[in-house]
């Protein structure tokens, strides 16, 4: 059973659309909710959260995360044809690291 | 420096070679990890270690073996791998084990 369940797995949008990506995750050990952004190469990290309610925020992108309900969401605003990639959630524990499945984006021009 | 390195970018070897993975940070972090990425799959956490001790080995073959002869460093030495071990193997450092994680540019491993 998946403990990060990411959703939706794929998602197609044309530029200037606002999106918003969900992960879930089981509470067990939690320590920090995490989120990157992987294109041809590796992740590259752009959000971590440890704090409920918290916005973090970094131009177009925005995260929050919700400790009560267990999950948590990036939204994206103004798309572009560069945040095209696929957005992995990952929860980390005090001894463990969990990914989801990961979102693949499409931004169509 | 906040740059993970890796070394070879790029790997083609036999199932009876050995061969060794290579992985550096100088940022001062205290945890590395390896991870094994098959194609549209999220990264698979392998091995993790916490102040050059090893913490989590993830149920891994024996034939990846991990060593961390310092801070720094990180190696992956392979030995007997099959062609289903292909993959990009990536590295990843952070301060502490649950905080963000830096990634290295990963290895591309073909097994013949």
């Amino acid at each position: 059973e998946d403990k990060v369940v990411q959703s939706p797995l794929s998602l197609v949008v044309h530029e200037g659309d606002t999106v918003t990506l969900n992960c879930s995750y089981e509470v067990t050990n939690f320590r920090s909710l995490l989120w990157y952004k992987q294109e041809k190469k590796a992740p590259t990290f752009l959000f971590m959260l440890t704090s409920s309610g918290i916005e973090k925020k970094s131009g177009r992108l925005s995260s929050i995360l919700d400790k009560k309900e267990l999950f948590s969401i990036l939204n994206i605003t103004a798309t572009q044809t560069g945040d095209s990639a696929v957005y992995l959630c990952v929860q980390t524990g005090a001894n463990n690291l969990f990914f989801g499945t990961g979102t693949r984006l499409t931004v169509i021009p | 420096d906040t740059e993970v390195t890796q070394t070879p970018k790029h790997l083609v070897m036999g199932m009876t070679n050995k061969k060794s993975l290579k992985c550096e940070q100088h940022m001062g972090h205290r945890a590395m990890y390896w991870y094994k990425q098959k194609a549209k799959k999220p990264p698979e956490l392998m091995f993790v270690y916490s102040y050059e001790k090893l913490s989590i080995n993830e149920s891994v073959p024996s034939r990846f073996s991990p060593e961390c002869p310092n801070s720094s460093l990180l190696n992956l030495h392979l030995h007997a791998l099959q062609p289903e071990d292909s993959a990009l193997y990536l590295c990843a450092s952070s301060q502490a084990n649950s905080g963000e994680q830096y990634f290295g540019p990963g290895t591309r491993l073909t097994v013949t």
